[in-house]
């Protein structure tokens, strides 16, 4: 079984629609939640950390964490096709640094 | 501020041939991560240096893979030999020293291994 389970996609949406993204995880000693969004050809760039549970709000971007369904949860608010690129979930144990990634979700919004 | 950087951005190689692949971090950076991404697959962990020192190398493949950082400063990893399986996109990420700063791991472009 995969440390981190994610939804591949893709996912199309049209230009100000809510995306939702997701990822479930087998490990519970994960306490730090990574989302990243990467663009074609491109090394992943961090959008958001959060710590154990709850949420996280920058822009137009929130991050959701309950660690009791072992569930965590990006959304995007008014979603614009520069938005449009592949979202990876990374995660980690508060002691050590390793990551640990999902596989990606990739996103298109249409204008 | 300069990002993270890689060099080359691609490379071709027979099977059995050497390569040397380098990241530069962000200057000040003490931690600096080796990631791989095979295609398909997520991307998974090889080792973290901080400063000069590995502190931890277990996703490390195994021993045709030597990852160095003469000075804490720039690191390179080298395979030697090439097998088919270490194609793949190699990437590297920084960040800077203490627990919190260490989970804002900054990633460069990455280095497209081909091994044929």
């Amino acid at each position: 079984q995969k440390e981190v389970e994610q939804d591949p996609g893709p996912l199309s949406v049209p230009e100000g629609a809510i995306v939702s993204l997701n990822c479930t995880y087998s490990n519970s000693a994960f306490q730090y939640f990574m989302w990243y969004r990467q663009y074609s050809r491109k090394g992943p760039e961090l959008l958001m950390y959060t710590y154990s549970s709850g949420n996280k709000e920058d822009g137009r971007f929130t991050a959701q964490v309950d660690k009791s369904s072992k569930y965590i949860s990006l959304f995007i608010r008014d979603s614009q096709p520069s938005d449009s690129a592949t979202y990876l979930c990374a995660m980690s144990v508060v002691t050590g640094n390793q990551f640990y990634f999902g596989t990606g979700t990739s996103l298109t919004v249409i204008p | 501020e300069a990002g993270v950087t890689q060099f080359p951005s691609h490379s071709v190689i027979e099977k059995g041939q050497t390569v040397t692949l380098r990241c530069d971090p962000i200057s000040g950076h003490d931690n600096l991560y080796w990631y791989r991404r095979v295609m398909g697959k997520e991307i998974k962990f090889l080792l973290h240096f901080v400063k000069e020192s590995k502190q931890d190398e277990s996703g490390m493949p195994n021993n045709r893979f030597l990852a160095e950082r003469t000075g804490g400063t720039y690191s390179t990893l080298k395979v030697q030999p090439a097998e088919l399986e270490d194609s793949g996109v190699y990437f590297c990420a920084s960040s800077q020293r203490g627990v919190l700063a260490s989970y804002e791991q900054y990633f460069g472009p990455g280095t497209r291994l081909t091994v044929t």
